[in-house]
């Protein structure tokens, strides 16, 4: 069975700081991917990143870094510089290599204030 | 490419009654996924096809659930006899690479059963 933990409900930050957000997961594949998406307040859930196991090399995408270390079964994601226009859920979500479905952490609620 | 649709946005119902949500994937997509997503949870599996078959069910799809894809385009899922407890954002997504693919998504049907 696959798990997905995302231990930080809510965090709440200002402007132009950085944040990190949580992920950890569970799984017996040798085999599998990661992703992050992004839903913000319109619903639309969003794709940022996918992750195979085989890749642990962390990646930077413009004020948004992942940080994904198999030794403590963990995808992290960092945003730098917050801005406003990120406050959203964000979910991080587990496919083990041979199946078709993903499953999802609940959600970190990301609130950037002014 | 205008992305993934769904209709209605949002649904009324009164217990009991049947209601059928619609979904546009993508239009080269051959894999479509339904969703369902409760307030503070992640998005949770119901059911997937590709091309106009149907692969996989949850075992979260009872049998008030149905779910069609006639000719491999759009999709609708039909539900009888509708009950406070299906009150949920349902989401669609479509993908086209094989199993590691990232999907892409709805911006949801939200259904409020009274």
């Amino acid at each position: 069975a696959q798990k997905v933990t995302q231990a930080q409900t809510e965090i709440s930050v200002v402007e132009k700081e950085d944040v990190t957000l949580d992920c950890v997961y569970e799984t017996r594949d040798t085999t599998y991917y990661l992703f992050w998406y992004k839903q913000p307040p319109s619903g639309e859930l969003v794709f940022l990143i996918r992750r195979n196991s085989f890749d642990e090399q962390n990646e930077i995408s413009g004020r948004y870094s992942w940080n994904f270390q198999k030794s403590t079964s963990s995808f992290n994601f960092t945003i730098t510089a917050s801005q406003v226009v990120d406050s959203a859920v964000y979910f991080c979500a587990l496919k083990p290599g041979g199946s078709y479905i993903p499953t999802f952490g609940r959600g970190t609620s990301l609130i950037v204030h002014p | 490419d205008t992305g993934v649709s769904q209709n209605p946005r949002h649904k009324i119902t009164k217990r009991g009654q049947n209601v059928t949500f619609r979904c546009d994937p993508i239009s080269e997509h051959n894999r479509l996924y339904w969703y369902r997503q409760t307030l503070g949870q992640g998005p949770e599996f119901l059911t997937y096809f590709q091309n106009e078959a149907q692969l996989e069910k949850s075992r979260l799809l009872s049998d008030r659930f149905s779910a069609e894809r006639p000719k491999g385009s759009f999709s609708t899922l039909e539900i009888q006899r509708t009950e406070q407890g299906d009150s949920a954002m349902y989401l669609c997504a479509s993908s086209l690479t094989e199993t590691h693919g990232e999907q892409f998504f709805g911006p949801g049907t939200r259904l409020t059963v009274l």
